[in-house]
């Protein structure tokens, strides 16, 4: 069975800076994708970004980016220029390409962004 | 277009009562997850359903849960003889047949006193 372990259950960041939450995962599968969510106080998870596991290329959206290490299982999360609106708690999610369709989610690291 | 609705927002009941939570998927999409996020627990998912293949229950708790998808669309989720360790959110999420991107609702917060 696939795991995803996110050792960060805290961080901040200063508004404007960098911040980088960390997420590894376990799998025997080549072929998967790999997902950030967001969840603010409202509980509505919204997607920030998403990776196909046979795409060498980092994934990108705006201020969010990954940095994809198949071989090392890790799969983080730099968030550029930090906004107020970026605090949430993040989920790193794992989903096999084939076969189940569930998510597999880390446990959560809460973001705070200090003014 | 309108997102995964999911009703009621919160419900608080009594311990050994049923309960039935409901989700309208996006327009269009033919797959439907349940999943339930608890402090203890973290976020675990709970049943998928796609199209007209028979669902997948593998991460249901127990047999006091269940679910259905009435005609493709609108999925109920029963909790029967709720127990306090039910007390959590549960999230529906939907997506297009073949794709990986799963879109969230709301979710209902369940308390059982």
């Amino acid at each position: 069975a696939q795991t995803v372990t996110q050792s960060q259950p805290e961080m901040s960041v200063q508004e404007a800076e960098t911040v980088t939450l960390s997420c590894t995962y376990d799998t025997s599968e080549s072929d998967y994708y790999l997902f950030w969510y967001k969840q603010p106080p409202s509980r509505q998870m919204i997607l920030v970004i998403r990776q196909e596991a046979y795409k060498q290329q980092n994934a990108t959206e705006n201020r969010f980016s990954v940095n994809f290490q198949k071989a090392a299982k890790s799969f983080s999360l730099k968030i550029s220029d930090s906004q107020l609106g970026d605090a949430a708690m993040y989920f790193c999610a794992y989903r096999s390409y084939q076969g189940a369709q569930k998510l597999v989610f880390g446990q959560g690291t809460r973001l705070t962004i200090n003014p | 277009g309108a997102g995964v609705s999911q009703s009621p927002s919160n419900k608080v009941t009594e311990k050994g009562k049923d309960v039935e939570l409901r989700c309208d998927p996006i327009s269009g999409h033919t797959a439907l997850y349940w999943y339930r996020q608890s402090l203890g627990q973290g976020l675990e998912f709970l049943i998928y359903f796609q199209g007209n293949s028979a669902p997948d229950k593998s991460g249901l708790p127990s047999d006091r849960f269940s679910a259905e998808r009435t005609g493709g669309s609108v999925s109920t989720l029963t909790i029967q003889r709720t127990q306090q360790e039910d007390s959590a959110v549960y999230l529906c999420a939907s997506s297009l047949e073949g794709k990986d991107t799963q879109y969230f609702g709301p979710g209902t917060r369940l308390t059982v006193l």
